[in-house]
């Protein structure tokens, strides 16, 4: 059974850093691209970044370039996301996301429960 | 970026009855090799998103064959051949033939 475990969320203050984790079990990780999609409060999805399987392709939405970072350890089966320079606008669930596909990511197939956060002063 | 825009926003529907929700993209979603990479997923109240059809039309693994997806090019439908009390929940329809993917707004399904 694949299953996808978030850790890491919490509240931050504006300008603030997160590490967000995803434990992945059930399926072979190194073999499946992975992606982080958010949802903010009362709102609709909005993906935030994907990777390949191997790790190294990464792709990322314009409203988080320059100061997110996915990355993964296929050691470890596990996914991440660093989040550096927090804006308010980035409060949301954010939900790890594997895919049908290896090398580019495209249909999230399988989801966390999401971890939250919370960016606030 | 391409955008998608769903309609209607907000579909009640009687159950047993068939429902139907668009989507039209911004621009073509069809790549040069004729694949279009355009899915469905549905979100139950409190759950985490789920996918039901990729690929226009595909229907996932244990996905119930009420469930299908058809269109080309920038437009799209989900359609639910009878609504059954599980299916209440946002649909979400999602382009990712070129980044950033985008999703659309949403449509509540709910019950009359």
């Amino acid at each position: 059974e694949v299953q996808l475990l978030e850790s890491g969320g919490g509240l931050v203050q504006p300008g603030g850093s997160l590490r967000l984790s995803c434990a992945a079990s059930g399926f072979t990780f190194s073999t499946f691209a992975m992606s982080w999609v958010r949802q903010a409060p009362g709102r609709g999805l909005e993906w935030v970044s994907g990777m390949s399987g191997s790790g190294r392709n990464t792709y990322y939405a314009d409203s988080v370039k320059g100061r997110f970072t996915i990355s993964r350890d296929n050691s470890k089966n596990t996914l991440y996301l660093q989040m550096n320079s927090l804006r308010a606008d980035d409060t949301a669930l954010y939900y790890c996301a594997k895919d049908l596909r290896q090398l580019v990511p495209a249909f999230f197939d399988y989801w966390g429960q999401g971890t939250q956060v919370t960016v606030s002063s | 970026d391409i955008v998608m825009t769903q309609t209607p926003l907000s579909s009640p529907v009687t159950l047993g009855q068939p429902a139907s929700i668009s989507c039209r993209s911004s621009q073509s979603l069809e790549l040069r090799d004729g694949a279009t990479y355009l899915s469905w997923l549905q979100q139950r109240p409190g759950q985490r998103p789920r996918l039901l059809i990729y690929m226009i039309s595909n229907r996932f693994t244990g996905v119930p064959d009420r469930f299908s997806g058809s269109g080309a090019g920038t437009d799209f439908t989900l359609k639910i051949s009878r609504v059954e009390a599980e299916d209440v929940g946002v649909y979400y329809c999602m382009q990712s033939t070129q980044f950033p993917y985008t999703f659309g707004q949403g449509t509540k399904l709910e019950i009359k």
